[in-house]
């Protein structure tokens, strides 16, 4: 089946610094996702991105899709403590009620 | 906004028992995902429903069945529960492809 591979697992990082993930696919998607996790608590839709290229911004959050759809990056600007958490990246192929893959996760913690 | 809901929240269930989880979608959204989450572990995909009928299947076991009702709500059903099936349930909805996620039921089997 699909996987898809994100890096880095982990970061810790200083309060201010930018972030920087991705994710890549042996398979091309429709559709690349991200979420932001906390423990205990539903995925949180960041960013949905569409098409291949497409650039979308969320505030201090930046995120590509892959010009060949096999991958995605996430960007976070100016870090702050409440960014910490799990971050997931998530593809889909096809129509709606297609499987969503997820990724295994970037786990940030910044430092004040 | 309204969000997608999720209950119970926590359950706490006798292994070979059976429990059931109810996950009410975000209004007009007609496609429902359910997801297993292991500590530590990404969400793995159990199973989908668009417009009631079941669209995509992943690794849900067959103790396990699910289905989405006349109203989109839905249900998943977990029977012969094994300690292995502690984990946090997550119900997603979508209308076309943006899929949001409820807070999840957490279920502990003993």
């Amino acid at each position: 089946g699909q996987q898809l591979n994100q890096s880095p697992q982990s970061m810790f990082i200083q309060e201010g610094e930018d972030v920087s993930m991705n994710c890549t696919s042996s398979s091309i998607f429709n559709t690349w996702l991200w979420y932001k996790q906390e423990p205990g608590e539903g995925p949180v839709l960041l960013i949905a991105l569409y098409k291949a290229g497409e650039l979308t911004s969320n505030g201090r959050l930046t995120a590509q899709f892959g010009i060949t759809r096999k991958d995605s990056f996430l960007n976070i600007s100016a870090s702050i403590p409440s960014d910490v958490g799990i971050y997931f990246c998530a593809g889909q192929l096809g129509n709606a009620g297609n499987m969503l893959t997820f990724g295994g996760g970037t786990r940030l913690m910044v430092k004040p | 906004a309204a969000g997608v809901i999720q209950s119970p929240r926590h359950l706490i269930k006798e292994k070979r028992e059976t429990a059931t989880l109810k996950c009410y979608p975000i209004p007009r959204h007609d496609t429902v995902y359910w997801y297993q989450q292991g500590p530590g572990q990404d969400p793995q995909f159990l199973i989908s429903f668009y417009e009631k009928m079941q669209s995509d299947k992943g690794s849900i076991p067959d103790r396990f069945s699910a289905q989405q009702f006349s109203d989109y709500h839905s249900e998943l059903n977990m029977s012969s529960l094994e300690l292995g099936d502690s984990a946090l349930y997550f119900c997603a909805s979508s209308h076309e492809n943006t899929i949001y996620f409820g807070e999840g039921s957490w279920l502990t089997v003993v």
